[in-house]
């Protein structure tokens, strides 16, 4: 049973551009909600992370967009850079701190 | 601060056979986690650990798998008889928390391949 759905699975954008990946959940006992990037060999990284009683959280060029009524969340890279090609997965955590995740967006950003 | 340590970073072995996977947390983190993470999903959790307790094991296969942490600081991952489903990467986390800011540390993983 996936609990966390993200779209789209591939990602390519231009240098310069937005970034789009999105997130939806069915379960409302989630409570804090992640996003991590992974690099090709390494661990997930948490990038971003924002709680229910927020809408909006920017850190920087990355920003968490997050609609309860509708319960979807989703994150966007302003100016996009070719650093930023990476994986990213969406999560979403209970109060028993344990995250459940996506299954994941691979971003490219092409010069 | 120093990451979360996993050995080894690759394994291939056949199926049916055992293999263990090692991870030393960060300092002072309690709460270790085991996730395994397929090729092209996402880190689906095994098991959570709080100090040498076992908080969730409820989505670890226990007649193949074990896990522990005995002394509540570094802990093992077994396999034992490996199947080619198995086939997977296994990252290891701990967790801090500052007041409402929580996080996930995880190490690079041990990737396996199931022959």
């Amino acid at each position: 049973q996936q609990q966390v759905k993200q779209s789209p699975q591939s990602l390519i954008v231009q240098k310069g551009g937005i970034s789009i990946i999105n997130c939806a959940y069915e379960n409302t006992a989630f409570d804090y909600f992640p996003w991590y990037q992974q690099f090709p060999g390494k661990g997930p990284a948490l990038l971003i992370a924002i709680r229910p009683d927020v809408s909006e959280k920017k850190e920087g060029r990355f920003t968490i967009s997050f609609n309860k009524s509708a319960k979807q969340f989703s994150l966007h890279i302003m100016d996009s850079q070719p650093g930023d090609s990476a994986t990213y997965f969406c999560a979403a955590r209970t109060g028993s701190y344990q995250l459940t995740f996506g299954k994941g967006t691979k971003l490219s950003v092409i010069p | 601060e120093a990451g979360v340590a996993q050995s080894p970073r690759y394994k291939i072995i056949e199926k049916r056979q055992s293999v263990a996977f090692w991870c030393n947390p960060i300092s002072g983190h309690a709460t270790l986690y085991w996730y395994q993470q397929i090729l092209g999903q996402g880190p689906k959790l095994l098991i959570q650990f709080q100090n040498n307790g076992v908080v969730d094991d409820s989505q670890l296969p226990k007649d193949r798998f074990s896990a522990e942490r005995l002394k509540g600081v570094d802990s093992t991952l077994k396999i034992q008889p490996a199947k080619l489903e198995d086939s997977a990467v296994y990252l290891c986390a701990s967790r801090r928390v500052q007041g409402r800011e929580e996080k996930l540390f995880f190490g690079s993983g041990t990737q396996l391949s199931v022959l």
